[in-house]
């Protein structure tokens, strides 16, 4: 079993609707982060939380610690929201990142 | 201010050339990581700095790989007769510090390596 797990692997939706992404951990964490892959493109940073909630413009995440959840929302999505999404997260004993596998996200106009 | 910056973006180099790919983190950024990203797969940690110290080497998946930071800024990734196995994208990663509750750390848009 992977330490770390999203749902779904694929989705695809109509432009505006509301996106939700969830990740599950199964270790002990320090922080959990949230990052974008466009296609052929880097990874952007989009959220660092180890608590609570962060909002920045049209995205939202969320983390349980008690649940060891934590979910990505895309509100009034849009096509150049069309990427990968990918939860990773800090250890508490390990400055490295363990990554999930990601999910692919088509936003259609 | 500048991001981190990686060069080249795209490097082809036919099996058995030596490759180097250089790493420019963000001005005053003290940990630098490098990544290998498969196709399809997600990134897997190769190497971490910490200035110019190599604290962490052991994802590094062959001695053909080597990793440095003589002067704690600018890092290079350099692989020693390339394999077809070595095509990924290679992903550097730079972070202001190492905190007890975790850090953010600030991507490059990584080195596509294809081995021919």
């Amino acid at each position: 079993k992977n330490e770390v797990e999203q749902s779904p692997q694929n989705l695809t939706a109509q432009e505006g609707e509301f996106i939700t992404i969830n990740c599950s951990y199964s270790v002990g964490i320090s922080a959990l982060h949230w990052l974008q892959q466009h296609p052929g493109g880097g990874i952007v940073s989009l959220f660092m939380l180890s608590s609570g909630k962060k909002k920045h413009g049209r995205l939202i995440a969320t983390i349980n610690i008690q649940e060891k959840h934590s979910s990505l929302h895309i509100t009034a999505s849009h096509p150049r929201d069309s990427a990968v999404y990918i939860c990773a997260v800090t250890m508490d004993s390990n400055y490295q990142l363990i990554w999930g596998a990601g999910t692919k996200l088509i936003i259609k106009p | 201010g500048a991001g981190v910056s990686q060069s080249p973006r795209y490097k082809v180099a036919k099996r058995g050339q030596d490759v180097a790919l250089r790493c420019d983190p963000i001005s005053g950024h003290v940990s630098l990581f490098w990544y290998q990203q498969a196709l399809g797969q997600g990134p897997e940690f190769l190497t971490y700095f910490q200035n110019e110290a190599q604290l962490d080497k052991s994802g590094l998946p062959s001695d053909r790989f080597f990793a440095e930071r003589p002067e704690g800024s600018v890092s290079t990734l350099k692989i020693q007769r390339t394999q077809q196995e070595d095509s990924a994208v290679y992903l550097c990663a730079s972070s202001l510090v190492l905190g007890q509750r975790g850090y953010e750390q600030y991507f490059g848009p990584g080195t596509r390596l294809t081995v021919t």
